[in-house]
């Protein structure tokens, strides 16, 4: 079993749609949980972070972390084509390890 | 405050040749990583380090070779390239296990070995 699993679409929807991304996880010794942003021929950038579990909002965006059930997610609300990009889960354990686990990664398609 | 930048944007390599890529960071910070990415693959870590004259192995070290002789620097070496590094190979960085969480990423160096 991967530590990381991310389905890796594409996932298209159309503009003004809520978006919902997953990831799910096997090391229970993961207390940062990170989203990152990815266009096209860039590198990427974080998006959002939590700590250990519960919920994060950042404008359009919501993060939730359940640990019990080894399960993030994040949520874009009003969607826009300016979201189309790669969006990557990722997780730490710091303290224990010094590495970031990332999964492959969902590529997004908003349509106007 | 240029960030983290990577020398250079493109290459191609014959099969067999040797190449350095080179990242450099501005921010100071402690931790370097090098990851390759491809199609999909994900993002797979290569080599990192967590200091000035330190390096470890990633998930997929073997072929590379990595150095940090200055805490600016993280060079990643080729010797003898092969087609299975064709990739997109990434640099990143981070102050150090508090903030492990935001890694700082190069705009990436597309290889391609024929």
């Amino acid at each position: 079993q991967k530590e990381v699993e991310q389905d890796p679409g594409p996932l298209s929807v159309p503009e003004g749609a809520i978006v919902s991304l997953n990831c799910t996880y096997s090391n229970s010794a993961f207390q940062y949980f990170m989203w990152y942003r990815q266009y096209s021929r860039k590198g990427p950038e974080l998006l959002m972070y939590t700590y250990s579990s519960g919920n994060k909002e950042d404008g359009r965006f919501t993060a939730q972390v359940d640990k019990s059930s080894k399960y993030i997610s994040l949520f874009i609300r009003d969607s826009q084509p300016s979201d189309s990009a790669t969006y990557l889960c990722a997780m730490s354990a710091p303290g224990r390890d010094d590495k970031i686990i990332f999964g492959k990664g969902t590529r997004l398609h908003i349509l106007p | 405050n240029a960030g983290v930048t990577q020398t250079p944007k493109f290459r191609v390599l014959k099969t067999g040749q040797s190449m350095t890529l080179l990242c450099a960071q501005d921010m100071n910070h402690e931790y370097m990583y090098w990851y390759r990415q491809d199609p999909g693959m994900g993002l797979r870590l290569i080599h990192y380090s967590v200091g000035e004259g330190t390096t470890a192995k990633g998930e997929v070290p073997d072929g590379y070779n990595v150095s940090r002789l200055k805490k600016q620097n993280f060079l990643l070496g080729l010797e003898s390239a092969a087609p299975s590094q064709t990739s997109v190979y990434f640099c990143a960085s981070t102050g150090g296990t508090g903030t492990l969480y935001e890694q700082y990423f190069g705009p990436g160096t597309r290889l391609t070995v024929t």
